[in-house]
């Protein structure tokens, strides 16, 4: 069965500061990795995924097979950047998207 | 940008009734998922249906609950005989027959089930 990790339930940072919102995940197979985000009042939408390898609103995440992770990785955080950050996985091949999420992180940037 | 519409967006029935939650999902997706979210807790996968038919369904997904689609816009949940744990935000998501398995799912804004 998989599973997805995520340490924090709040990170506070302040504006300007890098921001590191980690997720672990347990999987026998190949999976996919993604991140959703959720802004206040606003629904759940797709931030990145691994395969894209792109950057988004400043937002990189490495997928590291070794380590099992899918660290999401922001230099600079804005105000804007507040909400709650779910990292999710599904299988490969034909995973269908049955995601599997964590528990999220809330990233609360102060000014 | 298309979304995914759910209504209500707050439900509040009595424990044992039947409640149907409805979505309609984008136009072109052929697609359908089911998730909740109970308050403090992760987002867990329920169902997914396709072609008329569920995909696969999660240990959640109990005798209680059913999917359906009864026109060619609506896809819905009903739980039958509501328990007071079924209290939950249930997220309907939907996506496209193109490209990957594994495409962009486009999520609802959710309805919160609240049992009594």
């Amino acid at each position: 069965a998989q599973r997805v990790t995520q340490p924090e339930k709040l990170l506070s940072v302040f504006k300007g500061a890098p921001v590191e919102l980690k997720c672990n995940y347990s999987y026998s197979g190949s999976p996919e990795l993604f991140w959703y985000v959720q802004y206040s009042r606003q629904r759940l939408q797709l931030l990145l995924r691994h395969i894209s390898r792109e950057s988004i609103k400043g937002f990189t995440a490495d997928l590291n097979k070794g380590e099992t992770s899918f660290h999401l990785k922001k230099p600079f955080a804005q105000e804007e950047d507040s909400a709650m950050y779910y990292c999710a996985l599904t299988p490969v091949p034909g995973g269908g998207n049955k995601l599997t999420f964590g528990t999220g992180t809330q990233l609360k940037v102060e000014l | 940008e298309p979304e995914v519409t759910q209504t209500p967006s707050h439900q509040v029935t009595q424990m044992g009734q039947e409640v149907i939650l409805r979505c309609v999902p984008i136009s072109n997706h052929l697609y359908f998922y089911w998730y909740r979210q109970i308050l403090g807790q992760k987002v867990e996968f329920l169902v997914s249906f396709y072609n008329n038919e569920i995909s696969e369904k999660s240990e959640i997904f109990d005798d209680q609950f059913s999917v359906e689609r009864p026109d060619g816009s609506n896809f819905t949940l009903k739980i039958r005989s509501t328990k007071l744990e079924d209290s939950a935000m249930y997220f309907c998501a939907s996506r496209t027959p193109q490209g990957r398995t594994n495409e962009k799912l486009f999520f609802g804004s959710g309805t919160q089930l609240s049992v009594l």
